[in-house]
């Protein structure tokens, strides 16, 4: 059963950072791994979505990496700013798993000013 | 139409009632995926319908929840006999094709269960 971890759940940091956020994934046999953000009360938006043939994508201030063979995804984030606080989640499509995301518990981020 | 619309986005039910949670995916997609998120936690899978046909239930928790597509495009959950545990944020996505081009999510409907 494939599962997904977020490490840290939590992190705060002065705005300006570098950062970087983890997911982890017990099995490897993915279509894809994407990285969502979500506000407080809100739905989840589409950050960057990594095929299982990639090794990372950027947008922005924004690059993901994916390592299957490890199963491990980072996201990082450049001179983050105070409008990045929000929750991180990131989740795999499993090969025998159907068409379902198996998502992470996210990781809260808060940039402060 | 230009995002994933779900409607309503709050809905405070009493205990035991029966509600209605409606989603309306981006025109063309065919596939369409109910999740369930509940506070401090990522989403849950409870269903994928692949056109009309529900592909995937295995995540609907009991037999009071009920979706369905009949036309392939706007797709309604049904929970029956609601529980206070059910409350939690009913999203919805819908995607092209599920291997390839990611998915979109809506905004949610908030289901508070008193």
């Amino acid at each position: 059963k494939q599962e997904v971890t977020q490490i840290p759940a939590a992190l705060s940091v002065p705005e300006g950072e570098n950062l970087v956020l983890n997911c982890s994934f017990t099995d490897s046999a993915i279509y894809n791994l994407q990285w969502f953000r979500q506000d407080p009360g809100k739905g989840l938006t589409s950050l960057l979505l990594i095929q299982s043939s990639q090794r990372e994508q950027t947008s922005g201030r924004l690059n993901a990496s994916l390592d299957k063979s490890s199963g491990r995804s980072t996201l990082y984030i450049a001179a983050s700013q105070p409008g990045d606080s929000a929750t991180y989640l990131c989740a795999v499509l499993h090969y025998n798993q159907g068409g379902k995301l198996i998502f992470g518990q996210g990781t809260e981020l808060s940039v402060k000013p | 139409g230009a995002g994933v619309s779900q409607t309503p986005s709050n809905k405070v039910t009493e205990k035991g009632k029966y509600v209605e949670l409606r989603c309306d995916p981006i025109s063309g997609h065919t596939a369409l995926y109910w999740y369930r998120q509940s506070l401090g936690q990522g989403p849950e899978f409870l269903i994928y319908f692949q056109g009309t046909g529900a592909a995937d239930d295995s995540g609907l928790p009991n037999d009071r929840f009920f979706a369905v597509r009949p036309e392939g495009s706007v797709s309604t959950l049904k929970i029956q006999r609601t529980e206070r545990g059910d409350s939690a944020v009913y999203l919805c996505a819908s995607s092209l094709d599920r291997s390839h081009y990611g998915y979109t999510f809506g905004s949610g409907t908030r289901l508070t269960v008193v």
